[in-house]
């Protein structure tokens, strides 16, 4: 069954880091496009951040750019986003989601992981 | 950045009517326009990709029109399953933006 399983949100104070996972299953990462996706409490959805399939590209929403970093490990199926300088306003759900093999719509989500950034 | 608008932001509509919700882009983005329901609580499940092309295991009462810069979400005969909230994705240009969301409720 192809799923992705995201873990490691939580609560951290602004100015922190957190790493949160994603876990892929029935399909191999290392063969497609990879993202992440966020929505704030009661907002609608924002792209956070896209790793290619060789690894080699990766881009970052501007709001986010300079303080995260999307990675993968092949041998662990898995996708990565690390979160630093963490702000009040990254406070959201975190999805991770599969681009199709034609390049263009996210075909895979997780359930999502909730990171709340507060003091 | 491409903004895509939506409309409505919400609709309450009966079982078996007919739901269009549009979606336009601030620049032509071609067919590369994609859409997904959202239910409560739920992560987004992908209904439409390229604007008119349907996904494997979605209901065919669910259909997309439209190129360059507008584009339409149809729902033909709504049934209660179909409350949720409904978004459209450009992947045309970075940074990849999503519509405000309409919401859909059942009267």
């Amino acid at each position: 069954q192809v799923q992705l399983v995201e873990s490691g949100g939580g609560l951290v104070k602004p100015g922190g880091s957190l790493r949160v996972f994603c876990a892929a299953s029935g399909f191999t990462v290392s063969d497609y496009y990879m993202s992440w996706i966020r929505q704030a409490p009661g907002k609608g959805l924002e792209w956070v951040s896209y790793i290619s399939s060789s690894g080699s590209t990766r881009y970052y929403a501007d709001s986010v750019k300079g303080r995260f970093t999307i990675s993968r490990d092949n041998a662990k199926n898995s996708l990565y986003l690390q979160m630093n300088s963490l702000r009040a306003e990254d406070t959201a759900v975190y999805f991770c989601a599969r681009v199709g093999a034609d390049f263009g719509a996210f075909d895979i989500w997780g359930q999502g992981t909730m990171v709340t950034v507060s003091s | 950045e491409i903004v895509l608008t939506q409309s409505p932001d919400f609709q309450s509509v009966t079982p078996k009517a007919k739901v269009t919700i549009t979606c336009r882009a601030s620049q032509s983005i071609g067919s590369s326009l994609h859409w997904y329901q959202q239910r409560p609580d739920q992560s987004p499940k992908l209904l439409i990709k390229y604007a008119s092309q349907s996904i494997s295991g979605v209901p065919s009462r669910f259909s997309g029109s439209g190129s360059g810069t507008d584009f339409t979400l149809t729902i033909n005969s709504l049934e209660a399953e179909d409350a949720a909230t409904y978004y459209c994705h450009q992947s045309s240009s970075l940074p990849e933006t999503f519509g405000q969301g309409t919401k859909v409720e059942i009267k």
